[in-house]
């Protein structure tokens, strides 16, 4: 079935720097690439997604990049701020309508 | 008000003994999840609900079964659980089975086994 790899399992920047989350998948027929994000000890909520008709969409801060010969998308996050510090964790929804996780990238903005 | 609503929120369970999570939604979403969440391993899935009794297994369904027997609500069961069920349970909820719905999830169900 789909498998989803996420490739950073940490990742510290300073505050103000970017940060790149990589992930790839292995079904060239996924079309939906959404990102969540968990705050330490809290549940998971959405914060972006890219479909597979574009391969690039920003709100504010964050930017999805998608590379669908490469079968791999990417969750850039600019400008980062202590709230940032967070799991962040890439999906995919797969022909099957099922949403598959990857293991999560723990993003640590130091001051 | 968009609300999933797991109950327990924590639970202490001997082995062999059954659990029951339960997970409540507001938004008459059609489509309901259950995950669990292990240090290292990411969300993985344990079922995934269409609609009322039409489920499905997710990646690893082994030692679990579930019930939707009303849209709103989805139940996770253990029938005598054991201990490397130990984890946080997630239940989730979106729209419809089509893709490119966002996910709603719970606060989380942590099960300990003993």
């Amino acid at each position: 079935g789909e498998k989803v790899e996420q490739h950073e399992s940490t990742l510290s920047v300073r505050e103000g720097d970017s940060a790149v989350i990589n992930c790839t998948y292995t079904d060239t027929a996924s079309s939906y690439f959404p990102w969540y994000k968990q705050e330490a000890g809290k549940s998971l909520h959405f914060v972006i997604d890219i479909r597979s008709n574009v391969d690039r969409k920003q709100s504010q801060r964050l930017i999805v990049l998608l590379d669908k010969k490469a079968k791999r998308f990417s969750l850039h996050i600019t400008a980062t701020q202590p709230e940032d510090s967070a799991i962040y964790f890439c999906a995919v929804d797969t022909n099957a309508y099922k949403v598959i996780f990857g293991k999560g990238t723990h993003l640590h903005v130091l001051p | 008000d968009m609300k999933v609503t797991q109950m327990p929120r924590y639970l202490i369970k001997r082995m062999g003994e059954n659990v029951l999570l339960e997970c409540g939604q507001d938004m008459s979403h059609e489509t309901m999840y259950w995950y669990r969440q292990d240090p290292g391993l990411g969300l993985q899935l344990i079922y995934i609900s269409y609609d009322v009794d039409s489920n499905s297994e997710g990646d690893i369904p082994k030692g679990y079964r579930v019930s939707r027997k009303k849209r709103e609500h989805f139940s996770l069961i253990l029938d005598s659980a054991k201990t490397n069920q130990t984890s946080v349970y997630f239940c989730a909820s979106s729209l419809r089975i089509y893709s490119g719905n966002t996910l709603y999830f719970g606060e989380g169900s942590r099960l300990i086994v003993v």
